[in-house]
Formats: C-alpha cells, sequence, structure tokens
C-alpha cells in the first residue's frame, strides 16, 4: 500500500530559528499533499494544500510567508516554520493519496512533534 | 457553510459493540472516510463509503446514507486497543478533505 515517510519525528529548536519537515511518498507519485497541525485534544487543522510545480494553497488564516511549502517534485514536499515562536509548537502531520486510487483514503506521515523553546 | 458533526466522547465496555455517528453539510461529496487515531500519533485510514449502504472489514462496519448526510462506524467486539480517536472526514467537490473534530472512544474493561 501507499507510505508517506515524514521526518523529522520529533524537532526542539530556539524561538527565532527555521525549522524544515519532509514529508515523502514512497512507492507512489502525490501531485498533491496536505500540510496538517494539530494542537493537543483537537482535531487536525488544514494548513495548505500543496502542489507539484505550483504555489500552494493556504486556508484562511495560515501566513504563507511564515509557513513556507516547497513541492518541487512529485515525491517531496517540505514545509518550513521559519521564525519559530512557542506558539508554533505542534504536531505537524503530511498527508497525501494515490491519484486515481480515492477508495484506498489518504495515507498520513508519521507526523512531526515540534517543541520550540 | 461546511460542516461536520459526531460527539466529543463516548465509552463503551470491552467486548461490547459501538457506534459511532457522523452528520455532515458539505459543498459537494467525494466520498466519507473514517480514520483512527491514537493519542500522539498520526491518523489511519480505516474506511471509504461513496455508495450507500453498508461496508464491513473485519470488526469495523461503516454505513453511509448521502440522502440523509448521515454515517457511522460501527466497532465490534471491542478491545482496549480500539482506544483512540475516530475522525469522520468528507471528500468535498475538489477532493479536499474535510473534517470531523473526532470522537474520542474510552473502552473500559
Amino acid at each position: 500500500g501507499a507510505v508517506v515517510s515524514q521526518h523529522p519525528s520529533r524537532v526542539i529548536c530556539k524561538s527565532g530559528t527555521s525549522v524544515k519537515i519532509e514529508c515523502r511518498s514512497l512507492d507512489f507519485q502525490a501531485t498533491t499533499m496536505f500540510w496538517y497541525r494539530q494542537f493537543p485534544k483537537q482535531s487536525l487543522m488544514l494548513m495548505a494544500t500543496s502542489n507539484e510545480g505550483s504555489k500552494a494553497t493556504y486556508e484562511q488564516g495560515v501566513e504563507k510567508d511564515k509557513f513556507l511549502i516547497n513541492h518541487a517534485s512529485l515525491t517531496l514536499s517540505t514545509l518550513t516554520v521559519t521564525s519559530a515562536h512557542p506558539e508554533d509548537s505542534s504536531f505537524y502531520i503530511c498527508s497525501a493519496r494515490e491519484p486515481d486510487r480515492v477508495a484506498l483514503g489518504y495515507t498520513f506521515g508519521s507526523g512531526t512533534r515540534l517543541t520550540v523553546v | 457553510g461546511q460542516n461536520i458533526d459526531q460527539p466529543t466522547e463516548m465509552t463503551a465496555t470491552e467486548g461490547a459493540i459501538v457506534q459511532i455517528n457522523c452528520t455532515y453539510q458539505t459543498s459537494g461529496f467525494n466520498g466519507l472516510f473514517w480514520y483512527q487515531q491514537h493519542a500522539g500519533e498520526a491518523p489511519t485510514f480505516l474506511s471509504y463509503n461513496v455508495l450507500d449502504g453498508l461496508e464491513e472489514k473485519g470488526r469495523f462496519s461503516s454505513f453511509l446514507s448521502r440522502s440523509k448526510g448521515y454515517s457511522y462506524l460501527l466497532l465490534k467486539e471491542l478491545q482496549m486497543k480500539d482506544s483512540a480517536s475516530y475522525l469522520c472526514a468528507v471528500g468535498d467537490s475538489n477532493y479536499q478533505l474535510i473534517w470531523g473534530a473526532g470522537t474520542k472512544l474510552i473502552i473500559k474493561p
């Protein structure tokens, strides 16, 4: 089945620094990937839709200059949290689905626990 | 607007059956998904319904009624490991998932 690999699984960074999170589709090509954020005891919140070869589409209220998304190939999307602050501490998850195979659902990466100190 | 409703929390007993309901109002419909999420982990896919009726997969079954905007996830022979959050999501006209807030299921011995 489809596998999505996400790295790193955990990261601790200092305020003001930037953190890059990678999301790779291992055995399929994903023209579209999704980036979510999840705060404790809350549901998934879609941050942006990442489209290969074009600019990402950001949800309302998500700062595109702070959360930089690059989808340079059909198997890799990256999310960079720039100038991180403690309030950016959260669980970030990417997902993708195999084109034309909707019934298989959307496969999620294992998530990245970001802690900004 | 788009809206998905499911109960916040449910409690059931090991070995019993539990039904988690989900109602939705979305712009367009391209299937309804159920996901399981254990604390601190990413969601895992459970089921997909695009036509009315019941889909059975082992101990888990999912039902859909498009005319009523309603689905349920049925879990049988509950095990302690089934304690998790269950997320209902609907694919809209752009195949983007609209997520419910999730139902936290607590299994008691």
